[in-house]
């Protein structure tokens, strides 16, 4: 299994709403990522997990919560965001975070904030 | 700061081979990936180069020198599939950016029949 998937695909939701974006690996990595991508623009590196730890936060603001509950699961939980977060939300996982192993990426989620 | 550059765009027609360059300047260096990404899609790993050298998968090689800070994917054979945004990635090795991703801005390749 070399699938890192993300729920939901899509997601609407309003500025004072709270919502959580999830991801799963089962390959045994013990680095995961959150990323940000807008259209036509490479992703951008919100925060690093690392064996369960939190070991980059890409100075992202408060209103994105990464949250790591085990070595499989990653959560980013969302509140009070503006419009100018709706981007696709992207999930990665490697075997470590030194870098010499290659990122899975998640099929994304597509986040629009109205 | 980090700086890694490719072209914006590239066009190119089935069947013929198409290079893509990319170029970086960064504060150390412990490799290079190049990814696929299809419009809506996730990114797909390509190639990892971190010894100079070609390195050759199929229709698809990347090049690196590290000397020249310079790396090319080299795509043959080209298949209309292959139109996508393709990323070159650096991987810093310094202090607290050990092992983080430097995106370049990705090159938008179009192939037409």
């Amino acid at each position: 299994d070399t699938e890192v998937t993300q729920t939901p695909k899509h997601l609407v939701m309003g500025m004072t709403n709270k919502k959580s974006l999830k991801c799963e690996q089962h390959m045994g990595h013990r680095a995961m990522y959150w990323y940000k991508q807008k259209a036509k623009k490479p992703p951008e590196l919100m925060f690093v997990y690392s064996y369960e730890k939190l070991s980059i936060n890409e100075s992202v603001p408060s209103r994105f919560s990464p949250e790591c509950p085990n070595s499989s699961l990653l959560n980013l939980h969302l509140h009070a965001l503006q419009p100018e977060d709706s981007a696709l939300y992207l999930c990665a996982s490697s075997q470590d975070e030194q870098g010499v192993y290659e990122q899975y990426f998640g099929p994304g989620t597509r986040l629009t904030v109205t | 700061g980090q700086n890694i550059d490719q072209p914006t765009e590239m066009t190119a027609t089935e069947g013929a081979i198409v290079q893509i360059n990319c170029t970086y300047q960064t504060s150390g260096f412990n490799g290079l990936f190049w990814y696929q990404q299809h419009a809506g899609e996730a990114p797909t790993f390509l190639s990892y180069n971190v010894l100079d050298g070609l390195e050759e998968k199929g229709r698809f090689s990347s090049f690196l020198s590290r000397s020249k800070g310079y790396s090319y994917l080299l795509l043959k054979e080209l298949q209309m599939k292959d139109s996508a945004s393709y990323l070159c990635a650096v991987v810093a090795d310094r202090g607290s950016t050990l092992g983080r991703l430097y995106f370049g801005r990705g090159t938008q390749l179009t192939v037409w029949p």
